[in-house]
């Protein structure tokens, strides 16, 4: 069965320090998305990606995040200067344009900010 | 802007129960609703989709309903067994497709 793919499961940073977090797509879906949980919490949305370019972000992802589709099936996040509050569980989603639209959720990234 | 709200936050049943989890939103403009389910530590696993259009879906031992224009969505869980403990999330997707917003989810303990 098809799967959407995060790499590292892990990450510890020192603050101040630029992080990628790397995520591979289902093959033929449109949609990838961003979200964080920060422990305990809900699940946020961050940040949407549709056509090669953004088409939603939230509040919480400002000028320190970035999104990338480097090559046909990477999907990154990229966070410039890592604050202790960004340490979370991020989680990666695509979904096809499907009459379904069915999202399926990676397994997570926790990054841990230091 | 969509709001998300799971009720009860925490649930604790004997083995054997049958169970229902709330999920309530407060834009009925969705284009489909979906329930996951997430272990401690782990990724979302989705569940069941409810697509705008339909009422209810099931998967083997559990069902979840849709009434858009109250806003309200319930999985129902039968015949509980331990290995159902987990947390339960409900997101809905808006219209333009670029956004799934998340209830808080319920926590599900199934004791033997």
């Amino acid at each position: 069965e098809p799967e959407v793919t995060q790499t590292p499961s892990h990450q510890v940073t020192q603050m101040g320090q630029e992080v990628i977090l790397r995520c591979v797509p289902i093959s033929n879906h449109l949609y990838f998305y961003w979200y964080r949980q920060i422990l305990g919490q809900k699940v946020e949305f961050l940040v949407s990606f549709y056509n090669n370019e953004i088409s939603e972000k939230s509040e919480i992802f400002d000028d320190q995040f970035s999104v990338e589709r480097p090559d046909g099936s990477n999907f990154t996040l990229k966070i410039r200067s890592t604050k202790l509050e960004d340490s979370a569980m991020y989680f990666c989603a695509s979904r096809s344009t499907g009459q379904t639209g069915e999202a399926f959720f990676g397994q997570g990234t926790r990054l841990t900010v230091v | 802007k969509q709001e998300v709200t799971q009720i009860p936050a925490a649930l604790s049943v004997p083995e054997g129960e049958n169970l229902v989890l709330n999920c309530s939103f407060t834009d009925s403009a969705i284009y489909n609703l979906q329930w996951f389910r997430q272990d401690p530590g782990k990724g979302l696993t989705s569940l069941l989709l409810i697509q705008s259009s339909q009422r209810e879906q099931t998967s083997g031992r559990l069902n979840a309903s849709l009434d858009k224009s109250s806003g309200r969505s319930t999985l129902y869980i039968a015949a509980s067994q331990p290995g159902d403990s987990a947390t339960y999330l409900c997101a809905v997707l808006n219209n333009a497709g670029n956004m799934l917003t998340f209830g808080g989810g319920t926590r599900l303990m199934v004791k033997p």
